[in-house]
């Protein structure tokens, strides 16, 4: 079935630090993929999507480019900000057409002033 | 309503009660869905609601869980008899009409079984 791998956090960065959380996927036919973003005591935001490979998604400085050949999603900053701290999500669409969302496990990121 | 809007936002409730979580998604909004947020366990999909109808309902973890969606628009979700592993986050997401494909949520209802 489809699924999504993320890195295991917690990632901790300094303030103006590169940042890279890796997502690779397993799916059949042709998913959109996500990035969600969960700041401390809110809810999950959708920070940008792809829906075809080659696509690239992009938000508030944050990058994310589909990669068929590896099924991969991975999520770039190239300086982070304290405010950037938050729990991210990796997630794909489902096959068929409910259009749900399979996310992976969360990866958390501090970063420190 | 402008975004997904969910209630109560906090519930503790004593094991073995039942529990309601309602849900109100964007108008306009067709399709529907119910996640749970537990510690150590992600984002778990439990329901899918297109219109009133619910065509998948493969995440629900047992027959305690149910929910329902009337005229289209507000959902239930109802957990019997709750036990204390049912404590987590419960998530609305919608999605539909002009906003496409995108899915957005709610800020969710905190469940406490005690």
């Amino acid at each position: 079935g489809n699924s999504v791998t993320q890195m295991e956090g917690p990632v901790t960065l300094s303030e103006e630090a590169f940042l890279t959380i890796n997502c690779t996927y397993t799916a059949t036919g042709y998913p959109s993929l996500f990035w969600y973003v969960q700041y401390p005591g809110e809810g999950l935001q959708l920070l940008l999507k792809a829906t075809k490979a080659d696509d690239k998604g992009s938000n508030k400085g944050f990058e994310a480019t589909y990669r068929k050949e590896t099924t991969s999603f991975h999520l770039e900053k190239g300086s982070v900000q304290v405010s950037d701290s938050a729990v991210y999500f990796c997630a794909l669409s489902g096959s068929g057409n409910t259009g749900k969302l399979i996310f992976g496990q969360g990866t958390t990121l501090q970063v420190k002033p | 309503g402008a975004g997904v809007s969910q209630s109560p936002s906090n519930k503790v409730t004593e094991k073995g009660k039942d529990v309601e979580l309602r849900c109100d998604p964007i108008s306009g909004h067709t399709a529907l869905y119910w996640y749970r947020q537990s510690l150590g366990q992600g984002l778990e999909f439990l329901i899918y609601f297109q219109g009133n109808s619910a065509p998948d309902k493969s995440g629900l973890p047992s027959d305690r869980f149910s929910a329902e969606r009337t005229g289209g628009s507000v959902s239930t979700l109802t957990i019997q008899r709750t036990q204390q592993e049912d404590s987590a986050v419960y998530l609305c997401a919608s999605s539909g009409g002009i906003s496409g494909n995108t899915i957005y949520f709610g800020e969710g209802s905190w469940l406490t079984v005690v």
